[in-house]
């Protein structure tokens, strides 16, 4: 079945350690994004890409880097200059930017101790 | 003024009451998601609309393109849907192509 895979569900890392945060889609989607979530607050975009090779920064993309060197994969690394960086990361496809509808992976719970 | 706006914010029921959540929405839009998030747990999405009605068991969800704006619904609610509901919508201009209201959390008591 076709779909959208986040992984690790829960990661912990030490304060000042780069991390990847994995997203893979087997849906053939041109689309994939990156939101955070923090405790009572909304999805926020981080980054987005419209096709391979290609990303825009979104609302809040300073301390995150992304790459889009396959279709399938859009990894998100939260690098030691977010300040904040614990928090829900949320990574979602779609066929194109403008239409199609929307999947979503599972999530990713990051704690930064 | 955020795109996409959600009420209520915070909703509290009593088992077996029909509950609606609300979205409305300022920018044009090709579809609407609604998405489920358990505490603690990832993110279900529930339905997509681009017009009408859709029902899956006990939700219904129901989307009006020229006022811009959509309900969920839960019909005979039970505290197993005690849970954050959230609005997206896939924008069909701008720059952020999919942007996400601010969630409703739904307790529901027995």
């Amino acid at each position: 079945d076709g779909g959208i895979t986040q992984s690790p569900k829960y990661l912990f890392r030490k304060e000042g350690q780069n991390v990847t945060l994995s997203c893979e889609q087997n849906l053939n989607h041109d689309a994939m994004y990156w939101y955070r979530q923090d405790p009572g607050q909304g999805l926020r975009l981080i980054y987005y890409s419209q096709i391979v090779n290609d990303f825009q920064k979104g609302d809040i993309a300073e301390g995150y880097s992304v790459s889009r060197e396959k279709k399938e994969s859009f990894p998100l690394t939260v690098t030691s200059a977010q300040k904040n960086p614990t928090a829900f990361y949320l990574c979602a496809s779609s066929i194109t930017p403008r239409q199609g509808q929307a999947f979503f992976g599972q999530g990713t719970r990051l704690t930064v101790v | 003024k955020n795109e996409v706006e959600q009420s209520p914010q915070n909703l509290t029921a009593q088992e077996g009451e029909f509950i609606t959540i609300n979205c409305s929405y300022s920018v044009g839009i090709s579809a609407l998601h609604w998405l489920q998030q358990h505490p603690g747990g990832g993110i279900v999405s529930l339905f997509m609309l681009s017009s009408g009605k859709k029902k899956h068991g006990r939700l219904i969800a129901t989307i009006n393109i020229q006022e811009k704006h959509s309900s969920l619904h839960i019909t005979a609610s039970h505290p197993r849907d005690s849970a954050v509901y959230i609005c997206a919508v896939i924008r069909n201009s701008g720059n952020t192509p999919l942007v996400f209201g601010k969630g409703t959390r739904l307790s529901v008591i027995a």
